[in-house]
């Protein structure tokens, strides 16, 4: 099956700073989703980004579809932006989503 | 608009005890549904999905089983559950856009 891996694992940043998560994946791919799972456990949706760049207030992301990469953009990092994140793929021969193993990111005031 | 309900959203249950979590759809039709695990906050296994009524495939083997007996309406099960049962466990849905949608989560504490 398609393998999904991010990077880094965890972050640690001071309020303010930006940083940029990547996510890196096996095959071709017909969907490319960027979740935020807060302290509560839930999973909130970010972006549905099979290609391109879309961006969302603080946050963006860009997928480069052909070098099999996505990449999630936080700039001005807030400490309600800790918690972890996630990508996750739909292969395009399938209807299973893939999910990688998260980067746990820690925003300190 | 579509939404999606699960629960109970915490509970804890002995060892040897039964299990039951239910998750429903509401808004659309003929969904595909999940149910996905995460144990230690990081990493979600994928457990069950369904393309339809009846129709369950299972990902990994385990005391655990899934059934969907309505279209929007599909439910996660044990006989008898196990230490290694706890966890944090969350039914999804997606569409015909293969955009996934997930439900609040259940935390699972087997004592």
């Amino acid at each position: 099956g398609i393998q999904v891996e991010q990077s880094p694992p965890d972050l640690i940043l001071q309020e303010g700073a930006n940083s940029t998560l990547r996510c890196n994946f096996s095959d071709s791919v017909n969907n490319l989703q960027w979740f935020h799972q807060n302290p509560w456990g839930q999973l909130i949706n970010l972006f549905y980004i099979p290609s391109g760049t879309k961006q969302n207030g603080r946050l963006s992301a860009t997928t480069v579809a052909t070098e099999r990469y996505s990449l999630l953009y936080i700039s001005s990092s807030q400490t309600t932006d800790s918690g972890v994140y996630f990508c996750a793929v739909f292969g395009n021969a399938g209807n299973m989503l893939t999910f990688g193993g998260g980067t746990r990111l820690m925003v300190k005031p | 608009s579509q939404t999606i309900h699960q629960w109970p959203a915490t509970l804890v249950q002995p060892v040897g005890s039964p299990l039951s979590l239910e998750c429903t759809v509401e808004g659309t039709s003929n969904p595909n549904l999940y149910w996905y695990r995460q144990a230690a906050g990081r990493g979600l296994q994928l457990l069950f999905y369904s393309v339809g009524i009846g129709q369950i495939s299972s990902e990994v083997p385990q005391n655990l089983s899934a059934s969907r007996p309505q279209d929007r309406q599909f439910i996660l099960s044990s006989k008898k559950l196990l230490l290694s049962d706890s966890g944090f466990y969350l039914c999804a849905w997606t569409g015909t856009a293969n955009t996934i949608y997930f439900g609040e989560g259940s935390w699972l504490t087997v004592v």
